[in-house]
């Protein structure tokens, strides 16, 4: 049963445009997300994270929003770079417990 | 630093046969984990070690996966024996401290069991 999951396999933008990564989750105890970026044969790196606590989380071009009672996150990048191609992958946890990770979408930024 | 370092990049193998893989941590860090990447499941923990000592098994799979890690500068993780199942693209990761934010990914071994 994936408790997080990315529903969209890839996305294309615009360069300059905004790119709307989503994310939904399943488990109501989850209270940290986390999103990862990664580059083809390289490891995940991680860019933004967002406690329970808060709705939102800005760092620079990017910023997560959560929708607590929609159990759902997403990840803005404003404005889209071609740099920006990569593979995104959503992470949740709750207190005491190992991260669950969603299958990932690819995103594409046309210059 | 050179960063995690994983070997091999790439392995071929055929069902049955033993597969080791295997990481060297950043130099430092006392935090080391195993992940495993699929198109169906994403990213999966499998284990995470704490000064060379196993905090986290529960993801590994079945008993064929087994990980160790003798000292702090390198950890190996095997399965004996391998199936098609398994193919998939394995991450070592390591960290100073159990932050998910701060761990640092190597580049990974992609493993394709025939």
């Amino acid at each position: 049963d994936q408790q997080v999951k990315q529903n969209s396999p890839s996305l294309s933008v615009q360069e300059g445009r905004i790119s709307i990564l989503n994310c939904d989750y399943t488990n109501s105890m989850f209270d940290y997300f986390l999103w990862y970026k990664k580059y083809p044969a390289e490891g995940p790196t991680f860019l933004i994270s967002i406690s329970s606590i808060k709705d939102k989380n800005e760092d620079g071009r990017f910023t997560v929003f959560l929708n607590k009672s929609a159990k759902h996150l997403s990840l803005h990048i404003v404005p889209s770079q071609p740099g920006d191609s990569a593979v995104y992958f959503c992470a949740a946890k709750s207190s005491g417990d190992k991260l669950t990770f969603g299958t990932g979408t690819r995103l594409a930024v046309r210059p | 630093d050179a960063g995690v370092i994983q070997s091999p990049r790439h392995e071929v193998t055929e069902m049955g046969q033993e597969v080791t893989l295997r990481c060297k941590p950043i130099s430092g860090h006392d935090y080391l984990f195993w992940y495993r990447q699929t198109m169906m499941r994403g990213l999966e923990l499998l284990i995470y070690f704490n000064n060379n000592v196993p905090i986290d098994d529960s993801g590994m799979p079945e008993d064929r996966f087994s990980a160790k890690m003798p000292n702090a500068s390198f950890s190996t993780l095997k399965i004996q024996p391998s199936e098609p199942r398994d193919s998939a693209v394995y991450f070592c990761a390591s960290s100073l401290t159990s932050s998910y934010n701060e761990q640092f990914f190597g580049p990974g071994t992609r493993l394709t069991v025939l």
